[in-house]
């Protein structure tokens, strides 16, 4: 049982340059989220997906877009990067059936020069 | 007023002080609460929910208060171990940001 899963964790990229930031989560959870973390800034929702099938907008989506591939996978997409798109990414799941405990990934430390 | 607010800190504190924490929130619909613990340059992790009736788990005893809307946290006989960040998380039903609100935490440092 890995939890949730983030690849890559460590990535550069030049100003223009995308990339595609993968998740992956075995608990059989049906919400899944996106967040970025800067200094001083805290957890900032970009996207999330309720469930398979559907995705929203969080506080900070420009930018970014997100492909929920199935129940396990949701991806987050930089299709121009932007210096200002540096930052820590973390994928999360949630358990909506009990606890209500949400799983982060590791992250993935994303630098744009 | 933000959705939920903390004081940064950081909170300096030897090891075996007691050392308090608290949040509050604008929502007053808010109908879950929790903290979680981030080490440095790692993943949030919880660590525990926050019951109305308050809650306690070893050396940790969180409280909520409904009527001032705020959580609190209290650590005692802190140990160096317990240097992390804590985040408060506020959720709500409905809304447009997937439910769980994060404040920006508040870093503690035990110091032998």
């Amino acid at each position: 049982n890995a939890g949730v899963t983030q690849t890559p964790k460590f990535q550069v990229l030049k100003t223009g340059q995308s990339m595609t930031l993968q998740c992956a989560q075995d608990m059989n959870h049906n919400s899944m989220y996106w967040y970025r973390q800067d200094p001083g800034m805290g957890l900032r929702l970009i996207y999330y997906s309720a469930s398979e099938g559907t995705t929203d907008k969080g506080e900070v989506p420009n930018g970014y877009n997100v492909s929920r591939l199935n129940k396990r996978e949701f991806s987050l997409r930089l299709e121009s990067a932007a210096p200002s798109q540096t930052s820590v990414y973390f994928c999360a799941s949630l358990d909506r059936g009990s606890s209500y405990e949400q799983y982060f990934g590791p992250g993935t430390r994303l630098t744009v020069t | 007023r933000k959705e939920v607010e903390q004081d940064p800190g950081p909170f300096n504190v030897p090891e075996g002080a007691t050392v308090a924490f608290n949040c509050t929130y604008s929502n007053s619909a808010s109908q879950s609460f929790f903290w979680y613990r981030q080490d440095c340059r790692k993943e949030p992790k919880l660590l525990m929910s926050v019951y109305s009736s308050g809650n306690e788990d070893g050396r940790f005893t969180a409280q909520l208060n409904r009527a001032s809307q705020y959580i609190s946290l209290l650590i005692r006989d802190s140990k160096l171990s317990d240097s992390a960040t804590y985040l408060c998380v506020v959720m709500s039903y409905g809304g447009s940001q997937g439910n769980l609100i994060f404040g920006k935490g508040t870093k503690l440092s035990v110091k032998p």
